[in-house]
């Protein structure tokens, strides 16, 4: 069973678009994160939820909006998708309080076109 | 505020020598560390982690890594290169006040037969 999974993995799309990155675990944590990843690999974290509440967000524009369900998903929507946008977008989950070991999902690369 | 450096962005050694990836930390308060490994086209894996107990931590892969707090420094080592080593590598600190990891820019391991 895959711990931390993300659906699409890939997603093509044009300018002005709109899309949803949907990302689930079943590792019974409390705590997911969005982070973005560029071309040159550098790690960026965009938002966090803790039980559904959200406890980081990070310089983001307004056109991310995540949501979180129940604590076990947390989906991606973009809005208005620019070609800054493109990269790789990767969920990661963990447990609050642990020593912050998290695991990560495959990741989906977006490319804005 | 926690802080990671990664020195050198690409690191290359042959199949068999000893791989040393070098990481510094600034952390105000006692850190927990990581390591992580990204493959091509892949999520991040955890390698090893240091959570103020044994200071040689041993990881997964055949890689270890020591906590040297008078360095400030936890350098990612193994004594023989193999060709699946070549990946992207992480260095990453925990900020608890904030609930969530700092990652430095990564290192790219490159094996050369």
């Amino acid at each position: 069973d895959t711990a931390v999974s993300q659906t699409p993995k890939y997603l093509v799309t044009q300018m002005g678009n709109d899309k949803s990155i949907k990302c689930e675990q079943n590792l019974g944590h409390d705590t997911m994160y969005w982070y973005k990843q560029d071309s040159k690999k550098f790690l960026k974290i965009m938002f966090s939820y803790n039980n559904k509440e959200l406890i980081i967000n990070e310089t983001v524009p307004n056109r991310f909006s995540p949501k979180s369900p129940d604590k076990a998903h947390l989906n991606l929507h973009i809005n208005s998708l620019e070609l800054g946008d493109s990269a790789v977008y990767f969920c990661a989950s963990m447990m609050r309080g642990s020593p912050h070991e998290q695991y990560f999902g495959p990741g989906t690369r977006l490319t804005v076109t | 505020a926690q802080s990671v450096t990664q020195l050198g962005s690409h690191v290359s050694v042959s199949e068999g020598a000893l791989v040393l990836l070098r990481c510094n930390y600034s952390s105000s308060v006692p850190p927990y560390l990581f390591w992580y490994v990204q493959y091509p086209n892949q999520g991040l894996q955890l390698l090893l982690k240091y959570t103020s107990a044994a200071t040689l931590v041993k990881g997964i892969n055949g890689f270890e890594a020591e906590f040297k707090k008078s360095e400030t420094s936890f350098h990612l080592t193994k004594p023989s290169a193999h060709m699946s080593d070549a990946a992207e590598y992480f260095c990453a600190v925990s900020d608890l006040r904030a609930q969530k990891l700092v990652f430095g820019q990564g290192t790219r391991l490159t094996i050369n037969p």
